[in-house]
């Protein structure tokens, strides 16, 4: 019964490629986010659903495109995968903006 | 401008000894304190946060966190730490336009 869950955990492709990450919870809330952070731990950010309505979007390349088919999912699609996409991507929910839950994050490298 | 400021990158502690990990903000607007917690290969797990009321929060784990307003800081602290407080901790700011802003981290390690 994992609240936040991200598929996959690992995830190895070469520059040029086009890759999907999932993210699913099952706690009923209405506002999911992606997260990235860098090798220094930083962690920014990226964008921001609710009710399947993009809320934050911020300075993200037009490379990244998410998509929530609805409340409960949403996904983030990256294109043409660069080596600086290398990072930890975490998935976020919440129901109010004072907590919000994560996944465990994806680990993406690209060689 | 708003940002979140971990002066410590790492802070080795020795068991059962007492540790404090700084947490400073900049805002004009008023702010939400957070702290969370990530443990090696895991997510991000909220240890504890300050909304209103007492400025003294206690969270999950034994720790607590002071909201200083004049200071503009919320340190973290815990009077005695354990092996498995190894983690790494963000300090994190929910500013007003409802972003949540993290620090950039303290690796906390614990010395046997």
């Amino acid at each position: 019964d994992t609240a936040v869950s991200q598929t996959p955990k690992y995830l190895v492709t070469q520059m040029g490629n086009d890759k999907s990450i999932k993210c699913e919870q099952n706690l009923g809330h209405d506002t999911m986010y992606w997260y990235k952070q860098d090798s220094k731990k930083f962690l920014k950010i990226m964008f921001s659903y609710n009710n399947k309505e993009l809320i934050i979007n911020e300075t993200v390349p037009n490379r990244f495109s998410p998509k929530s088919p609805d409340k409960a999912h949403l996904n983030l699609h990256i294109n043409s995968l660069e080596l600086g996409d290398s990072a930890v991507y975490f998935c976020a929910s919440s129901r109010s903006r004072y907590e919000q839950y994560f996944g465990p994050g994806t680990r993406l490298t690209v060689t | 401008a708003q940002s979140v400021t971990q002066l410590d990158s790492q802070v080795p502690v020795f068991e059962e000894a007492p540790v404090e990990l700084r947490c400073n903000y900049s805002s004009s607007v008023s702010v939400y304190l957070f702290w969370y917690v990530q443990y090696p290969n895991q997510g991000l797990q909220l240890l504890l946060k300050y909304l209103s009321g007492s400025t003294l929060v206690k969270g999950i784990n034994g720790f607590e966190a002071e909201f200083n307003k004049s200071q503009t800081s919320f340190h973290l602290r815990k009077p005695s730490v354990h092996i498995s407080d190894t983690a790494e901790y963000f300090c994190a700011v929910l500013f007003g336009n409802e972003k949540l802003t993290f620090g950039t981290g303290t690796r906390l390690t614990i010395i046997p």
